[in-house]
C-alpha cells in the first residue's frame, strides 16, 4: 500500500506570494492532518480535515487554510507569505482521526520563503 | 494541551538495548501514549502506541506503568539507523480530531 505522498518536496517563495501544497493520503484514509515545523517551535498542529470538512484546527493565523477533497486529498494554502513561514510543513492521515488509530506521516514539503 | 516529559538526549552502543523513558504524569483514563521518531527531518515515523497495558510489535516494546504516569519506549537492539529523535506523545480523544501534541523529544544517538 502506497504511503502517504506530498507535492511539492521543495519550494521557494518571496514575501507577500502565496502557496499550495497538496497531500495524498493512504488510501482508504479519510481523515487529513496538517504540521508546521520549525527550528524554534517545533512540530505544531495546523488542522485536521475530515470527509471534506474541518473538524479541528490548531492556533495559527487566517492567512493558513485548507481544504480536503472528496477523493480526501488534502491542499493547504498560505497567504500573504511571511519570511517566518519558512518550515517543513508535513500531512499525516488515518482512517477517522479519532484516539487509538495511527497517524502516518508523508516526507513533508519544505518552504522557504524569501 | 497534554504534555510529556523526557530527557533531551540519550546515547546507547549499537547491538544493545535502547530504553528511552517518559513521564505523562497528568494522563488520563482514556488518553494514549503514542511513540514516533523523527530521522534528520524526515516525516514523523510511527512506533508503537498503548493504553493501558504493554505492547510489542516488529519494531518495538512500549512498557506503561500501572498507574500509567510513564512509560518506557524499548528498541531490543539498536543500530546506527535508530538515530533519530523520539516522541512520546499523550493522545487526547473527544473534539480533537488528529491532533498529536509533540514535546522537543529525545535525541537518541546510537553509536558503534
Amino acid at each position: 500500500k502506497a504511503g502517504v505522498t506530498q507535492t511539492p518536496r521543495y519550494l521557494i517563495k518571496t514575501r507577500g506570494q502565496q502557496v499550495t501544497l497538496s497531500c495524498s493520503p493512504i488510501s482508504g484514509h479519510r481523515s487529513v492532518s496538517w504540521y508546521q515545523q520549525t527550528p524554534g517551535q517545533g512540530l505544531q498542529f495546523l488542522f485536521e480535515y475530515f470527509s471534506e470538512t474541518q473538524r479541528n484546527k490548531g492556533n495559527f493565523p487566517g492567512r493558513f487554510s485548507g481544504r480536503q477533497f472528496s477523493n480526501s486529498r488534502s491542499e493547504m494554502n498560505v497567504s500573504t507569505l511571511e519570511l517566518g513561514d519558512s518550515a517543513l510543513y508535513l500531512c499525516a492521515s488515518s482512517l477517522a482521526g479519532v484516539v487509538g488509530e495511527t497517524q502516518y506521516f508523508g516526507p513533508g514539503t519544505r518552504l522557504l520563503v524569501l | 494541551d497534554a504534555k510529556t516529559t523526557q530527557p533531551p538526549s540519550m546515547d546507547c552502543a549499537e547491538g544493545r538495548a535502547a530504553n528511552l523513558p517518559c513521564n505523562h504524569s497528568t494522563i488520563s483514563g482514556n488518553e494514549y501514549v503514542y511513540w514516533y521518531r523523527q530521522i534528520h527531518s524526515q516525516g514523523p515515523q510511527y512506533i508503537i502506541h498503548g493504553l493501558k497495558n504493554n505492547e510489542t510489535n516488529e519494531m518495538a516494546s512500549l512498557i506503561i506503568t500501572e498507574d500509567r504516569k510513564s512509560s518506557t519506549l524499548i528498541l531490543p537492539h539498536a543500530t546506527l539507523r535508530d538515530t533519530a529523535v523520539y516522541y512520546c506523545i499523550e493522545r487526547t480523544g473527544g473534539t480533537s480530531y488528529g491532533k498529536l501534541t509533540f514535546g522537543q523529544g529525545t535525541i537518541l544517538t546510537v553509536h558503534p
